[in-house]
């Protein structure tokens, strides 16, 4: 199985910072990533695929970026809603597998 | 509109076989490049990848909990289900179905989940 560790598991910032979330995967699966938003008691939200294409309706703010083994997810001005945690997932290969979560809190 | 909603008991006890349905609308599973999956999160954890099942009945399933999960679709009724036999409390969870999709990319296939994901159904295993 190809391990996702996502780097820090948890984050303090205040409304306005600037946020970057890292992901390191095993094993080489190219651009083959998504990321996701997951509120306490909300179903996950799908933000980005193919480690930077963003989903419709995903405010511009979210971007993300990496190949290979090395990934980020950058929130360029953090927003209140924004406040959740985030996963990241890696789609190269079955079985499909994500990452421990970050955790941003105010 | 596409909307997915899952429905199943919200306790069981241990050794007992949860099933879980999902019933969708808005797509078809007999589309090609179209997948249901399922996703669980148990409190306090990340999330978990279970189950797919693709347009054309084929299947994949988590290794780990491989022996005890079937998936199957009811095209026809736009459901899919999930049944996991032998459960015990570290099931417990809430259980979230997703449709998935194939998208192409700079010539190369992407499987994704796409929103909207179903509500999620808490499940707790306990005696």
């Amino acid at each position: 199985d190809i391990q996702m560790t996502q780097s820090p598991s948890s984050l303090s910032a205040s409304v306005g910072d600037r946020v970057i979330i890292t992901c390191r995967a095993s094993q080489d699966i190219t651009t083959n990533l998504a990321w996701f938003q997951k509120k306490p008691g909300k179903a996950p939200k799908s933000l980005i695929y193919a480690a930077s294409i963003s989903q419709s309706g995903v405010p511009s703010r979210f971007s993300g970026g990496g190949y290979g083994t090395d990934f980020i997810l950058t929130i360029s001005s953090l927003q209140p809603e924004d406040f959740a945690t985030y996963y990241c997932q890696q789609y190269y290969i079955y079985p499909l597998t994500f990452g421990g979560g970050t955790k941003v809190e105010i | 509109q596409i909307s997915l909603k899952e429905s199943g008991p919200t306790l069981v006890k241990p050794t007992q076989t949860l099933t879980l349905t999902c019933t969708f609308s808005g797509f078809s599973l007999s589309t090609s490049g179209v997948s249901v999956g399922w996703i669980r999160q148990p409190p306090g954890q990340a999330l978990e990848w279970l189950a797919l099942i693709f347009w054309d009945g084929n299947t994949e399933y988590s290794p780990s909990l491989k022996s005890r999960l079937t998936i199957t679709k009811d095209t026809s009724k736009n459901q899919v289900v999930l049944t996991m036999s032998n459960m015990d409390p570290v099931d417990t969870a809430t259980y979230y179905c997703v449709r998935r999709l194939k998208t192409i990319i700079r010539g190369f296939d992407h499987w994704i989940f796409s929103d909207p994901w179903g509500q999620g159904t808490a499940v707790t295993v306990s005696s």
